[in-house]
């Protein structure tokens, strides 16, 4: 099945600088792969996801880039804020119908 | 995407007894999820429960501790069972409305203490 390691555990920022979250996947066929933030007392919710057509992926502040060849994707935050403090899971398909999911990101935005 | 809600919200529950909880989808999705998310843990696929066939569970996690039903497309239940202090997590459902193995969308979860 598909193996899915995240890195870093926790991640403390300023507020205002960026953020990088990377994860890495073993089956070279995966090809969707989904951001979740989940903040807490609440279910996971989907930020941001990329096919394996496309390197990159932007929505305003957030972005997640793809290198099939290496097998790693990342997240990237610009200009943190607060709210943006959460855990944070990547997740790659594992099977035919299910996800594996990282060991999640505590990201820490200070004012 | 899909609403959905899920009930208790939260519970404590003595050792031995069991706890059903219900999850409600805003609209009729053939594969619905059950994940167990322990404190500061991932998330561990607990069941895949699809409309029509038997739940299918993961390694390390049987029918009879964790039975669920899905009546219809937008309703699944999943009962914890003769419930100990290990069973302490979040219970979460999820739903994918694509049906291809991709993008889920989660309740709000299911906090469990059992004391």
């Amino acid at each position: 099945g598909e193996n899915v390691e995240q890195h870093p555990s926790t991640l403390s920022v300023q507020e205002g600088d960026s953020a990088v979250i990377k994860c890495t996947y073993s089956d070279s066929a995966s090809n969707y792969f989904p951001w979740y933030k989940q903040e807490l007392g609440k279910g996971p919710q989907l930020i941001i996801d990329i096919r394996s057509n496309v390197g990159e992926k932007k929505d305003q502040r957030i972005a997640v880039t793809l290198n099939k060849t290496a097998k790693h994707f990342s997240l990237h935050i610009t200009e943190t804020q607060p709210e943006d403090s959460a855990v944070y899971f990547c997740a790659a398909p594992s099977g035919w119908s299910t996800l594996t999911f990282g060991k999640g990101t505590m990201l820490l935005v200070s004012p | 995407s899909a609403v959905i809600s899920q009930k208790p919200s939260r519970d404590i529950c003595q050792r031995g007894t069991s706890l059903t909880i219900q999850c409600q989808v805003d609209s009729q999705v053939t594969m619905m999820f059950w994940y167990r998310q322990q404190p500061g843990q991932s998330l561990t696929l607990i069941a895949t429960a699809n409309q029509g066939s038997e739940a299918t569970y993961e390694s390390g996690f049987v029918i009879d501790k964790f039975p669920i039903s899905r009546p219809n497309l937008t309703f699944s239940t999943l009962t914890v069972s003769n419930m100990s202090p290990e069973d302490s997590s979040i219970y979460l459902c999820s739903v994918d409305p694509g049906g291809r193995g991709e993008t889920q969308y989660f309740g709000p979860g299911t906090r469990l203490l059992v004391l």
